[in-house]
């Protein structure tokens, strides 16, 4: 148990739909991180939060939205679903905000199939 | 930014010797680091290796690294079945980490 916690584990949504999906790092973690993992594409880095704050953005569309509350938990909001979003999403914390040092942490991820 | 490679598939026999090699183009990487995705779980450091390192051991795992070809290379000794899974390589310098698309890693009993 990596004690990060993500939900919901699986979620099944139709195209044009919108969806919320949720994060706890672990206890004391201040970044929180989120992955998507497709087939194709491997495991793309989305985008970056350092207590509070946008630390870092990937590749994540315009669709997507992210942010980080007070309590250190994340969601990531993904609207005008298309069919190529169906992917496992990951969140990931660490320690730092930094990228050179320390270790991810990874929730078991949330499976999001677009039908 | 960076980009990491690794080959996709790797079968190996229990007891063989498993070796997944990874190519990263990023030498600002303080770290570069081995995860390991198991079915159905989220992704575990393995083990990682600090970049001013030629090799570094931990038990039956051997990483070595060539940064001069930027070449990172994982040994598994001994490979057991509960070996099998995916294996990423990821580094990152100046970026958060970027990992490969990863190598299946399927132990033959």
């Amino acid at each position: 148990d990596s004690g990060v916690t993500q939900t919901p584990k699986h979620l099944i949504t139709a195209t044009g739909q919108r969806v919320t999906l949720r994060c706890s790092p672990r206890s004391g973690d201040l970044s929180v991180y989120w992955y998507q993992q497709s087939l194709d594409q491997g495991l793309q880095f989305l985008i970056q939060y350092y207590n509070g704050e946008e630390r870092a953005k990937g590749n994540i569309l315009e669709r997507f939205s992210a942010q980080q509350f007070p309590d250190l938990h994340s969601e990531l909001n993904l609207s005008s679903l298309e069919l190529g979003d169906s992917a496992l999403y990951f969140c990931a914390s660490s320690v730092a905000g930094d990228w050179n040092t320390g270790e991810l942490f990874f929730g078991e991820g949330s499976r999001l199939t677009v039908l | 930014g960076e980009d990491v490679e690794q080959s996709l598939f790797l079968s190996v026999r229990e007891g063989d010797s498993s070796v997944i090699n990874c190519t990263y183009t990023d030498s600002s990487s303080t770290y570069l680091y081995w995860y390991k995705q198991e079915p159905g779980a989220g992704l575990q450091l393995l083990t990682y290796i600090f970049s001013n390192m030629d090799m570094k051991q931990d038990q039956r795992l051997t990483v070595l690294l060539n940064k001069k070809d930027k070449h990172l290379s994982l040994r598994i000794a001994d490979t057991q079945t509960g070996d099998s899974a995916i294996y990423f390589c990821a580094g990152g310098g100046n970026t958060p980490l970027v990992f490969g698309k990863g190598t299946r890693l399927s132990v033959i009993a």
